[in-house]
């Protein structure tokens, strides 16, 4: 157990549709990321939070935001979702940005 | 901003031969070097690290090694066992301080 806590573990919905992942990180971690990774493909970067201000940025899609709240915890936000949206959402965390990431269990999308 | 290519894509080698895996970066900024291995369905857990003023790290069977003027760093695992078969990404923290992935090898270790 990483200690990185991630709701839904899993979720079905239809195109069209918004959804939102939580994240809860490591018990004294300031520093949240989002990964998406699809079938068959690597581990997409998406965006870093640092005591809830944005630090980093990847190949994030407009119809998707993401924030993190005073208490740390994160939510990523997923609208207008598509067929192509399918794939495993991880949230990871950290004490600071430099230092090393722990990665939740994941949160598994399929979008109909 | 930072790529990280990863090479090869799939391996294959026999129970207790050795297994290397070979990532390159393009930040030359870039000091911090973690390797993560994923089980099917699994998240990725980190396995070694190595940061940018040392060459070499070992732990046990995982060693890795670091060329800074090359750019480019490697995976040692030896005396591979079946429990080892996994997907590994090498990872590169860079401009921005966002840490980027390799696109994974598949490691098989036949017995």
């Amino acid at each position: 157990d990483s200690g990185v806590t991630q709701t839904p573990k899993h979720l079905i919905t239809a195109t069209g549709q918004r959804v939102t992942l939580r994240c809860s990180p490591r018990s004294g971690d300031l520093s949240v990321y989002w990964y998406q990774q699809s079938l068959d493909q690597g581990l997409q970067f998406l965006i870093q939070y640092y005591n809830g201000e944005e630090r980093a940025k990847g190949n994030i899609l407009e119809r998707f935001s993401a924030q993190q709240f005073p208490d740390l915890h994160s939510e990523l936000n997923l609208s207008s979702l598509e067929l192509g949206d399918s794939a495993l959402y991880f949230c990871a965390s950290s004490v600071g940005s430099g230092n090393t990431i722990y990665f939740g269990e994941g949160s598994w999308l399929t979008v109909v | 901003g930072e790529n990280v290519e990863q090479h090869p894509s799939t391996l294959s080698v026999q129970e207790g031969d050795s297994a290397v895996i070979k990532c390159t970066y393009s930040d030359s900024a870039s000091n911090y070097f973690p390797w993560y291995k994923q089980e099917l369905g699994k998240r990725p857990q980190l396995i070694i690290d190595i940061r940018s003023n040392v060459g070499e790290k070992k732990d046990q069977r995982i060693a890795v090694t670091l060329n800074k003027t090359a750019k480019h760093f490697s995976l040692h695992i030896t005396e591979t066992q079946p429990e080892d078969s996994a997907v590994y990404f090498c990872a590169a923290r860079g401009y921005g301080n966002k840490l980027v992935f390799g696109a994974g090898t598949i490691l098989r270790v036949k017995s």
